[in-house]
């Protein structure tokens, strides 16, 4: 057990919906990472956020969006859903500030089935 | 970002040392060698990092040639539950200019590690 929680686990919706994702890192950390995984795109950065600001953004559609609130969760936001948005979306957490090259923490993921 | 090339599959049989290689032949001065690893219906994992020298920790050794254009990841004696997908990233040790920011993991398509009972 990593320590970050996500939820839901699994999401079946349908084309045109708008989806949350919802990540919890692990205690202390102030940095949250979100990540697509798909069969033909890999796994692929999509925004990380520290203490509530948006810090890099990686190949992130303009459907998506996401925060980081007070309590250091975050969410994900998937809007206009269309068939390619299916995926695992992982986040993961990180400690800031301290040294360069600390760990990332990944969730369990979220499965997303767009019909 | 530097890239990094692996093979695209390993095998190993249970008990015996594996050694999954990463070139990175672009690698610069600021880069941090890292590897996860994936196992089935999970998120990645954290594995080891390296900057120079090399590195051992619980799970596994990590070599780094002394150019810094390779590395090895050692697992000393493979069991079944270390089938998964590897992957060797370079992380930019600078972050940003704040010092908060240490970056996106790149994944490229990693290894895939079978272990053979």
């Amino acid at each position: 057990d990593s320590g970050v929680t996500q939820t839901p686990k699994h999401l079946i919706t349908a084309t045109g919906q708008r989806v949350t994702l919802r990540c919890s890192p692990r205690s202390g950390d102030l940095s949250v990472y979100w990540y697509q995984q798909s069969l033909d795109q890999g796994l692929q950065f999509l925004i990380q956020y520290y203490n509530g600001e948006e810090r890099a953004k990686g190949n992130i559609l303009e459907r998506f969006s996401a925060q980081q609130f007070p309590d250091l969760h975050s969410e994900l936001n998937l809007s206009s859903l269309e068939l390619g948005d299916s995926a695992l979306y992982f986040c993961a957490s990180s400690v800031a500030p301290r040294p360069p090259g600390s760990e990332q923490f990944f969730g369990p993921g979220t499965r997303l089935t767009v019909l | 970002d530097a890239k990094t090339t692996q093979p695209n599959s390993m095998e190993s049989n249970e008990e015996e040392p594996v050694h999954l290689p990463c070139n990175h032949s672009t690698i610069s001065g600021t880069d941090y060698i890292h590897w996860y690893r994936q196992l089935p219906s999970q998120g990645p994992e954290y594995v080891i990092h390296g900057l120079t020298s090399n590195v051992n920790n619980r799970m596994a050794s990590l070599a780094i040639a002394e150019d810094r254009k390779s590395s090895t990841l050692i697992l000393h004696r493979a069991t079944l539950r270390d089938a998964a997908v590897y992957y060797c990233i370079l992380r930019d040790g600078r972050g940003d200019a704040g010092g908060t920011s240490y970056g996106k993991l790149t994944f490229g398509q990693g290894t895939i590690l079978t272990v053979h009972p």
